[in-house]
């Protein structure tokens, strides 16, 4: 039972313009969810989070936007840079009770020059 | 770098064998957390420990164990190890225990079975 899917295994962008990657979830009470950008042979490293009372996070050149009613959440990454390229994971918790993160399968973004 | 180490990068061994994967967290983490990547999967929650004990289980199989000693170090232990049971195996660690804590992972150990 997939709680957290990432339904692009890919996706292909030019440098400069605008990445999209998209996420959705189906267990309501998930209440925190992040973004992990993982480089190869590396962890996870921390990018933006948000909580359900907000819909939207910024930080520089990202921003998380939660839709809670569609249990969906997208990361948009502008300008994108090459060294945006990695693999992105949506993860998401249950404030309430353990820490821990359901993972979504990631989308490996790739920016072309 | 997270500030999360692990120990070892690489790992082969054979089934039926057991091994010991270690993790020591960030300075002044009190949470550890392990996870398992198998191929073309994401990350898949195993166990938590927060100061010693065991905080949440996840999908962590009875021939797998793990704990947190007082010095705050981790160590996953996987006995009678089967081939599916090749995978990354990523320590992450968090601080006081608020829910909304950062993970901060370490960079993984990859384990082969043959």
């Amino acid at each position: 039972d997939q709680q957290v899917k990432q339904n692009s295994p890919s996706l292909s962008v030019q440098e400069g313009r605008i990445s999209i990657l998209n996420c959705d979830y189906t267990n309501s009470m998930f209440d925190y969810f992040l973004w992990y950008k993982k480089y190869p042979a590396e962890g996870p490293t921390f990018l933006i989070s948000i909580s359900s009372i907000k819909d939207k996070n910024e930080d520089g050149r990202f921003t998380v936007f939660l839709n809670k009613s569609a249990k969906h959440l997208s990361l948009h990454i502008v300008p994108s840079q090459p060294g945006d390229s990695a693999v992105y994971f949506c993860a998401a918790s249950a404030l309430q009770g353990a820490q821990k993160l359901v993972f979504g399968q990631g989308t490996r973004l790739t920016i072309n020059p | 770098d997270s500030g999360v180490t692990q120990t070892p990068k690489h790992l082969i061994t054979a089934t039926g064998q057991r091994v010991t994967l270690r993790c020591s967290p960030r300075s002044g983490d009190l949470s550890v957390y392990w996870y398992q990547q198998s191929l073309d999967q994401g990350l898949q929650f195993l166990i938590q420990y927060y100061n010693g004990e065991e905080r949440a289980k996840g999908n962590i199989l009875e021939r797998f164990s793990a704990q947190q000693f007082p010095d705050l170090h981790s160590e996953l232990n996987l006995s009678s190890l089967e081939l599916g049971d090749s995978a990354l195996y990523f320590c992450a660690s968090s601080g006081p225990g608020l829910a909304t804590d950062t993970q901060y992972f370490g960079p993984g150990t990859r384990l082969t079975v043959l």
